[in-house]
């Protein structure tokens, strides 16, 4: 069975510092999407990025990017310059198979402090 | 993005009785549905996949009768708790996806609040 794994449950960072978080999974899969999530307090889920796993590529989105390291599957996502407005719960996700459907991470909630 | 509404935000029913959570895509066709089930401080755990016309595909561990599921349209999925229980309260959250390819990006309503009394 797929699994992701979120090691941090809780970070904090200080505002206009960079932060990591980390996110391993496990498949036997070879075509898959990874994908991290930000949960405000609103509990609106928000797409934040997203990785191909055929891709080598790390993908980047202005100050979310992540570090794909496929062999050793491990998906970390580094916030640069933070921002109080990045404080949320934030799921590390997995998707593959026909339907296509997520799996998540337990989550890491990150506090950025004035 | 695309927009998907989730419906009602809240709702307290008493135990015994059943209560519908409705799931519309606004400007796009569902293909693909998902509802969710989060516990508080806790994960999104999937309860069930559906696509348009078909029955619903649900993971292990969750019942079928008691979480009933309809998508009858490419717009409107819906998920009924019957004969509630304060152990169903919960957080639940739908997303949909508009094709079938897994990178097709899925969109996640605002979520219900349940409190079974």
């Amino acid at each position: 069975a797929q699994t992701v794994t979120q090691s941090q449950p809780e970070m904090s960072v200080q505002e206009a510092e960079t932060v990591t978080l980390s996110c391993t999974y496990d498949t036997s899969e070879n075509n898959y999407y990874l994908f991290w999530y930000k949960q405000p307090p609103s509990r609106q889920m928000i797409l934040v990025i997203r990785q191909e796993a055929y891709k080598q590529q790390n993908a980047t989105e202005n100050r979310f990017s992540v570090n794909f390291q496929k062999a050793a599957k491990s998906f970390s996502l580094k916030i640069s310059d933070s921002q109080l407005g990045d404080t949320a719960m934030y799921f590390c996700a997995f998707s593959e198979g026909s339907q296509g459907n997520l799996i998540f991470g337990k989550g890491t909630k990150l506090s950025v402090k004035p | 993005g695309a927009v998907v509404s989730q419906h009602p935000s809240w709702v307290i029913c008493k135990s015994g009785t059943s209560v519908k959570i409705e799931c519309r895509s606004l400007d796009f066709q569902a293909t693909t549905m998902f509802w969710y089930r989060q516990f508080p401080k806790q994960s999104l755990m999937l309860m069930a996949t559906s696509n348009e016309g078909s029955k619903a595909t649900y993971e292990q561990g969750v019942e079928k009768d008691k979480f009933l599921i309809n998508h009858a349209s490419l717009t409107l999925s819906t998920l009924t708790v019957t004969s509630a229980h304060p152990e169903d309260s919960s957080f639940y959250i739908c997303s949909a996806r508009s094709g079938r390819r897994i990178n097709t990006e899925a969109f996640f309503g605002q979520g219900t609040r349940l409190t079974v009394v």
